[in-house]
């Protein structure tokens, strides 16, 4: 079964860090480029972090940069986000989700995890 | 302030048509392929439509999309009471090197 399922989520105070997992399963994980994108309570997507199928290629949203940091292990299966310096404004689902193009993305999101819930 | 701007809201009763618009710039929709995402209460988005007007199996032919220069529209035709969701829709920025969304657009079917 294809699938995407974030964890890590929880309540954690302001200027704490907390790190998210999104374990792949169903196919190639590592062929594909992977995105974090959030949603406050009542609010739009946002795209806040990006990474190439080999980790080589990496974007972060202005609100991410400096604090956020994303990785990948091919071996595991599995994407990460590791948060620092947390703000209330962070406060948000988080979904992990596949890049339709395979390698370095800039394809549509193809698959989508349950999201995970962030509190600060 | 999203990259990409939609309409907040449009309806239509049910059995019409309804056009949601994209808007972007020459950095983002001008020079890359638009996707639609639909967005249900309480859960994950749902690929709708990628490389502007292709629909991934099982999406219904109700959905189409088009692109002309930096502008993007989805069409809903049929209109059900099940479509009632939030729609979004998103590209790649080359500019920024990621991908951008708009604010999404609340459909109401009357």
């Amino acid at each position: 079964q294809v699938r995407l399922m974030e964890s890590g989520g929880g309540v954690v105070q302001s200027g704490r860090s907390l790190r998210l997992s999104c374990a792949a399963s169903g196919f190639t994980f590592r062929s594909y480029a992977m995105h974090w994108v959030r949603q406050a309570p009542g609010k739009g997507l946002e795209c806040v972090a990006f990474l190439s199928y080999d980790g080589t290629q990496k974007y972060y949203a202005d609100s991410a940069q400096g604090r956020f940091t994303i990785s990948r292990d091919n071996s595991k299966n599995r994407l990460y986000l590791e948060m620092n310096s947390l703000r209330p404004e962070d406060t948000a689902v988080y979904y992990c989700a596949r890049d339709r193009n395979t390698g370095y993305g800039g394809g549509a999101f193809d698959l989508w995890g349950q999201g995970t819930m962030v509190t600060v | 302030q999203s990259v990409l701007t939609q309409p907040p809201s449009v309806s239509a009763a049910p059995g019409q048509k309804v056009t949601i618009s994209c808007s972007g710039s020459s950095a983002n929709i001008g020079i890359n392929s638009v996707s639609w995402y639909r967005q249900l209460p309480g859960t994950a988005p749902k690929l709708l439509i990628y490389d502007n007007n292709k629909r991934p199996s099982g999406i219904p032919d109700r959905f189409s999309g088009s692109k002309s220069g930096t502008s993007a529209t989805l069409d809903i035709t049929g209109l059900q009471t099940g479509d009632e969701a939030d729609y979004y829709c998103g590209t790649w920025d080359s500019s920024l090197r990621g991908g951008v969304f708009g604010g999404g657009t609340k459909l109401t079917v009357l």
